[in-house]
């Protein structure tokens, strides 16, 4: 069965502090890892997609990179505007392109 | 703003009662899913739409049912309700039938059954 396991369930940061999330997942033949960003109240916004291990994606203070096993999302300098929970789901080829969720990491960055 | 939208933003109701939440994707999106979120199970798709057919389900209850109209909006219908309901309920959409994984969200429905 799929899954889709995210760490740590919190991170609280300063300002300035860089780190990192981790997605660790388990599905039969990944078709796509993807991360998105929820701020509270809000629907999750599309941040990044990865295929394949060793694929590394940018945005801004944002570095998402895929191993075969995990998904780190990387948070470098971050500022208070980056507080949010981030999200990680993977598609598989046995899910009929559906997206398995991750509980997600909610992030906050204290100024 | 994703461009989808969703109706209403909240909705208190009793057990045992009927509601209807509606979605009108983004302008060109074909297809529409349906997304439950509580705070112990994260997001548990329940239901997509592709064009008016029903193209992939999830674990949606008996008790629930969606349809998505020819103009593209969709409506999901939550009926006999029960405490354990309560959720935020969130539509989504995609230009394609096939999740490619960048889907955009609405700001959901928040669910309250008492």
């Amino acid at each position: 069965e799929d899954q889709v396991t995210q760490s740590p369930e919190a991170l609280r940061l300063q300002e300035g502090e860089s780190s990192s999330l981790n997605c660790s997942y388990t599905v039969s033949g990944l078709r796509g890892l993807f991360w998105y960003r929820q701020d509270p109240g809000k629907g999750p916004e599309f941040l990044f997609t990865l295929y394949s291990a060793g694929e590394e994606k940018e945005k801004e203070r944002l570095k998402a990179t895929l191993t075969k096993k995990e998904s780190f999302l990387h948070i470098t300098a971050p500022k208070p505007e980056d507080s949010a929970t981030y999200l990680c789901a993977v598609q598989g080829q046995d899910s009929n392109y559906q997206l398995i969720w991750g509980a997600g990491t909610k992030l906050i960055i204290k100024p | 703003d994703s461009g989808v939208t969703q109706t209403p933003k909240h909705l208190i109701t009793a057990t045992g009662q009927r509601v209807t939440l509606r979605c009108s994707p983004r302008s060109g999106d074909l297809s529409v899913y349906w997304y439950q979120q509580s705070l112990d199970q994260g997001l548990q798709f329940l239901i997509q739409y592709y064009n008016g057919e029903e193209r992939a389900k999830g674990n949606i209850l008996e008790r629930f049912s969606a349809q998505q109209f020819p103009d593209l909006h969709s409506e999901l219908n939550l009926s006999s309700l029960e405490l354990g309901d309560s959720a935020l309920y969130f539509c989504a959409s995609s230009l394609g039938s096939v999740a490619t994984g960048e889907l955009f969200f609405g700001e959901g429905s928040r669910l309250t059954v008492l």
